[in-house]
């Protein structure tokens, strides 16, 4: 596609239930970003992928989120066991992220994925 | 702990003035970015400035970098109603072979301009 594409737009889940989110990221992208946004709050950084591996995975906050990558292309970002304080937007974003290029680090975001957890 | 932070945290003006928002940072910098946000969904690319830049223009955007005192900033010229968004600055960090990776952002600054 065009641009990013994250699925499902918003999702509602009961707690103690696991969800998982969805990024398509651009074509030839080989970078891959997913960060979480509080309301009202700045970006945090949860995991990075250069292809299918991630070599930066600082930012999950437990051993509750997991994240993959297949193809170097779509990425899922699984959180199980959900808690209320898990809700949030999720953003993904990809960049070309080839090289040491200025442009390559240009990031290119997803609507994101409102999570609700009730 | 936040690579970059936004002052001030809201900025609110009348159209037609000018909006300054600032970005401090405190590790070295290849390039600094700055993004905005409608109604809390996906960010937007704006500009990029690299390390050896000093200033930069887009349109109504003006971007000013001083690597010394380690700040940004982001001058909006004649602003509008539709620029009324949350904007942040963001640096790429880390990775290994001199490539840049871990887009990290500030808490942002939320803009109203009021018509």
């Amino acid at each position: 596609g065009a641009g990013v594409s994250q699925s499902p737009s918003n999702k509602v889940t009961e707690k103690g239930k696991d969800v998982e989110l969805r990024c398509d990221p651009i074509s030839g992208h080989t970078a891959l970003y997913w960060y979480r946004q509080s309301l009202g709050q700045g970006l945090e950084f949860l995991i990075y992928f250069q292809g299918n591996s991630a070599p930066d995975k600082s930012g999950l906050p437990s051993d509750r989120f997991s994240a993959e990558r297949t193809g170097g292309s779509v990425s899922t970002l699984t959180i199980q066991r959900t808690q209320q304080e898990d809700s949030a937007v999720y953003l993904c974003a990809s960049s070309l992220g080839i090289g040491s290029g200025h442009k390559n680090t240009e990031a290119f975001f997803g609507q994101g994925t409102r999570l609700t957890v009730v | 702990s936040q690579q970059g932070e936004e002052d001030p945290q809201a900025l609110s003006i009348q159209e037609g003035e000018n909006a300054t928002m600032n970005c401090s940072y405190k590790t070295s910098i290849n390039n600094l970015q700055w993004y905005r946000q409608n109604s809390g969904r996906g960010l937007v690319h704006l500009i990029l400035i690299r390390s050896n830049e000093r200033e930069k223009h887009s349109g109504r955007l003006r971007v000013t970098l001083d690597t010394s005192k380690k700040s940004s900033s982001l001058l909006i010229t004649a602003s509008r109603a539709a620029d009324t968004a949350s904007y942040f600055c963001a640096t790429p960090r880390g990775g290994s072979g001199g490539s840049n990776y871990k887009l990290t952002f500030g808490k942002g600054t939320l803009l109203t301009v009021n018509p």
